[in-house]
């Protein structure tokens, strides 16, 4: 079975440090991946996903930017961190298909606060 | 441009009562819809999905959803409403583009 795996699960970081949240799949190959930020009223916001290695399509202008070293693993950076950038983070994953996005899979989230 | 508008941000029901959440989307291809659903201190779920045949779509827990290409529309019902369907219900738009675009949310609260 596949399973999806985030961490850390909570992360207090001063303004300008740096951070990073990283994502794992497991038990499928190829996953398109998605970091999403999910805020109370504003449902869940698409920062970032990727449809193969080091393939990043970028959804809006941030203080963030993502990485796909691996097939299976996405990370989300930042080099300096606003208090902005507070917020709850979901990683998520899909199976590539030929009939468009399919079924998102989400990791448990990561809780952010910047102070 | 790819997105979604519900327009329910908080509704709040007794129990027995019949539900429908609305939800519109803009997407200029063939699209496939979702309705995803987070129960208080739980992950996002599917509940349901569209993608091609049938627009009646049933899903898990007696909801179902029925897409009005004509209109746009995707709306979530649910014939009678339990105190356990309390929840936040999130309405999604995908496509040929890879990318799942979500709507802002809507609260439901079933009062017993």
């Amino acid at each position: 079975s596949q399973t999806i795996h985030q961490w850390p699960a909570t992360l207090v970081q001063p303004v300008g440090s740096p951070l990073s949240l990283e994502c794992t799949v497991e038990g499928t190959s190829n996953p398109n991946l998605y970091w999403y930020r999910q805020a109370a009223g504003r449902g869940l916001q698409l920062l970032f996903y990727s449809v193969g290695i080091g393939q990043i399509s970028s959804e809006v202008p941030q203080n963030l930017s993502a990485s796909r070293p691996q097939d299976r693993q996405f990370i989300l950076s930042s080099k300096k961190l606003l208090l902005s950038d507070s917020g709850f983070y979901l990683c998520a994953w899909s199976r590539r298909s030929g009939v468009g996005t399919g079924e998102l899979f989400f990791g448990e989230g990561s809780r952010l606060t910047v102070l | 441009a790819q997105s979604v508008s519900q327009h329910n941000h908080h509704v709040i029901l007794s129990e027995a009562a019949s539900l429908e959440l609305g939800c519109n989307y803009s997407y200029g291809g063939t699209v496939n819809l979702f309705w995803y659903v987070q129960y208080p201190g739980q992950h996002l779920q599917l509940l349901l999905k569209y993608f091609s045949g049938d627009p009646l779509v049933k899903g898990i827990k007696g909801f179902e959803a029925e897409f009005i290409k004509s209109k746009f529309s995707f709306n979530l019902r649910k014939p009678s409403v339990q105190w356990s369907d309390t929840a936040e219900y999130f309405c999604a738009v995908g496509g040929a583009t890879n990318k799942l675009i979500f709507g802002t949310g809507t609260l439901l609260a079933v009062q017993p």
